[in-house]
């Protein structure tokens, strides 16, 4: 059982350039969201999905796509990357319920935008 | 709209002190309120929740308790260790299990 995972785990981007972070779980989790960590701002929710072939906004969508094709995976796509968009991004996942919303976060990916 | 405010600031203690990180929050109702730890260069690990009002969450020595009077969600540990270095945050659910983040405290235990 590896959890959720995320690649790469550190990228270097030129600005405009375009690329997909991945996120996989393999815990059937219906729920899945992207936050993005800034120093000094915790962190932000940028998409979140509640099953395939829903996806919704969270508070910072601008500049970034999702999409949801399988309960397994959620990429999240940068469509033309900025310096403001360098950070480090974590892919979460959790099932609906009370008391079982504990979300299970990946390891991250960092990204620099040049 | 939602939100969680953590005391401002680093916490630097020596080994064995005791640990409070405040943490408040604002939100409609009384949603579930988390406490997850990032240890250097990992992601967030769950560290302790309370689901209502009145309860204490508990894990590795820490606690919080949910204070509805005060809209609080403390983070206390009797005697910490080197090995409690990490930064901390406050967390509260929102719809979707969606979470709504305090700023965090970077928290460094010295031998």
């Amino acid at each position: 059982n590896a959890g959720v995972t995320q690649t790469p785990k550190f990228q270097v981007l030129k600005t405009g350039q375009s690329m997909t972070l991945q996120c996989a779980q393999d815990m059937n989790h219906e729920y899945m969201s992207w936050y993005r960590q800034d120093p000094g701002m915790g962190l932000r929710l940028i998409h979140y999905s509640v099953g395939a072939g829903i996806t919704d906004q969270g508070e910072v969508p601008n500049g970034y796509n999702v999409s949801r094709s399988t309960t397994e995976d959620f990429p999240l796509r940068l469509l033309s990357a900025a310096p403001s968009q360098t950070s480090v991004y974590f892919c979460a996942s959790s099932t609906p319920g009370q008391g079982t919303e504990t979300q299970y976060f990946g390891p991250g990916t960092r990204l620099l935008v040049l | 709209g939602d939100s969680v405010t953590q005391m401002e600031g680093p916490v630097t203690l020596s080994e064995e002190a005791f640990l409070t990180i405040n943490c408040t929050y604002t939100a409609t109702g009384y949603p579930s309120l988390f406490w997850y730890v990032q240890y250097p260069g990992e992601g967030l690990q769950l560290l302790l929740k309370a689901t209502k009002a009145d309860d204490k969450g508990s894990n590795k020595g820490f606690e919080a308790t949910y204070r509805k009077e005060t809209t609080s969600f403390h983070l206390e540990k009797g005697s910490v260790q080197v090995s409690d270095s990490a930064v901390y945050f406050c967390a509260l659910r929102q719809g979707n299990n969606r979470l709504a983040f305090g700023k965090g405290n970077q928290v460094v235990v010295i031998p």
